[in-house]
């Protein structure tokens, strides 16, 4: 399965935009882009996925690299409500199984 | 709120024990997959049931069984238990594998093996 890479934590004031990387230099053409996020004290939740185009949605938006070997989420205004793990992950497109592999995914800290 | 719903919230037991976990998924969802989250582990895929069948297995122990059944809730079994099966243990669920759907998740079953 292709890897990715993000940072371990990264810190970002309320109530302003957040922008958190990922690397997955080894992508198949065939992968998508999903992101998930953990909040304390829950389970994994869907935050938005994609292919080659940017997407939006209500929760953020995804903006992928034109060589795909990059994406990045953006909260577009953090709250307090948006400090969670933050899990980038790829899946094949027609994979019989769909299992999830979650790497350990950038906890983000949101300073009131 | 998921739709996806485990018992029992926590369980605590003694190594060597046995142990059931339950879960049952989103209305309608036939696919069920477990997962365990442990400190050191990170999270990580079980193993996945599609419409009572298992579909998938990953990284889970011969001490660990699982099964879905007809009304499509699933049990997940762990016996011998050590002090390292001490995790959070999550089951999601979706309607169609191997098409992107989302995977909702539970809110899981924290145990604690003493």
């Amino acid at each position: 399965d292709a890897k990715t890479t993000q940072p371990n934590s990264m810190e970002s004031n309320e109530e302003e935009p957040v922008h958190l990387p990922c690397n997955h230099s080894t992508i198949s053409g065939t992968d998508y882009i999903h992101w998930y996020r953990q909040l304390p004290s829950q389970g994994p939740e869907y935050v938005i996925h994609g292919l080659t185009s940017n997407v939006n949605n209500r929760m953020a938006s995804l903006a992928i690299a034109e060589d795909r070997k990059s994406s990045t989420l953006i909260l577009h205004r953090a709250t307090l409500r948006d400090a969670a793990v933050y899990y980038c992950i790829l899946r094949p497109t027609m994979n019989r199984d769909d299992k999830i592999i979650f790497g350990k995914g950038t906890r983000l800290h949101i300073l009131p | 709120d998921s739709g996806v719903t485990q018992t029992p919230k926590h369980l605590i037991t003694a190594t060597g024990q046995r142990v059931t976990l339950r879960c049952s998924p989103r209305s309608g969802d036939l696919s069920v997959y477990w997962y365990q989250q442990s400190l050191d582990q990170g999270l990580q895929f079980l193993i996945q049931y599609y419409n009572g069948e298992e579909r998938a297995k990953g990284n889970i122990l011969e001490r660990f069984s699982a099964q879905q059944f007809p009304d499509l809730h699933s049990e997940l079994n762990l016996s011998s238990l050590e002090l390292g099966d001490s995790a959070l243990y999550f089951c999601a669920s979706n309607a169609n594998p191997g098409r992107q759907e989302t995977q909702y998740f539970g809110p899981g079953t924290r145990l604690l093996v003493l």
